[in-house]
């Protein structure tokens, strides 16, 4: 199976800044299919990005996501303090689809 | 909207039989390109996927747990569900219900249940 690691385990930055995930794959992953999500305490995962750049519906504009093969990248080009939250990575290119550990951003 | 909701036990015992259901409403479960799955968390963990189903009935499981599990669908009640035998404290998390995106079982998940905690002691 494919295994997510992303990068850094946390991250702590202030309202405003810019946030550089990274999510790298033990093999290519076919078709990018890559995914990104946020997760709130008590709450479900949400789905920001597909198909690794495609925004999801009602994902503002500041989510942007990149790359291809092992190497992806998720940017949030301004943080809002809703934006505070867990993030995964999923790829769901191969079968089992399996998700990165998680990156936490953390209010500095 | 889509929403999805679970139901079943909060509490199951070891060696026997997790059983859940999701409930689709704000929209169809047979709609074309309509994928529905089961994905868990760990308390403080991270994600597992667990399966998939395609409204007609097509199913997709994750490997490492296929030997235990099942996953089907009712489509005339808007419902799918997991089945997961000899369960252990380590299957203890959060159980999601989602609608998956995607083709020929290569999904992503764009509209998640509130998850259900289910514990096994």
């Amino acid at each position: 199976e494919i295994v997510l690691t992303q990068s850094p385990g946390t991250l702590s930055l202030s309202p405003g800044e810019r946030a550089t995930l990274s999510c790298r794959a033990s093999q290519s992953i076919s078709s990018n299919y890559l995914a990104w999500y946020h997760q709130k305490p008590g709450q479900a995962p949400r789905l920001l990005i597909f198909g690794a750049s495609s925004r999801a519906t009602g994902i503002p504009d500041r989510f942007s996501g990149s790359g291809s093969g092992t190497d992806f990248t998720l940017t949030i080009s301004r943080l809002d303090p809703e934006d505070f939250a867990v993030y995964y990575c999923q790829q769901y290119g191969s079968s089992p689809s399996t998700f990165g550990q998680g990156t936490k951003l953390e209010i500095k | 909207q889509v929403q999805l909701q679970e139901s079943g036990p909060g509490l199951v015992k070891p060696s026997e039989t997790l059983s859940l259901t999701c409930t689709v409403s704000g929209g169809s479960i047979t709609t074309s390109n309509s994928y529905w799955g089961w994905i868990r968390q760990p308390p403080g963990e991270g994600l597992e996927w667990i399966a998939s189903i395609y409204y007609s009935g097509s199913t997709y499981y994750n490997p490492s747990l296929k030997s235990r599990i099942t996953i089907s669908v009712e489509t005339s009640r808007s419902q799918f569900s997991l089945k997961m035998n000899s369960v252990t404290a380590a299957d203890t998390a959060i159980y999601y219900c989602a609608r998956g995106r995607g083709i020929l079982g290569k999904l992503c998940f764009d509209y998640w249940g509130q998850g259900s905690l289910v514990t096994v002691s």
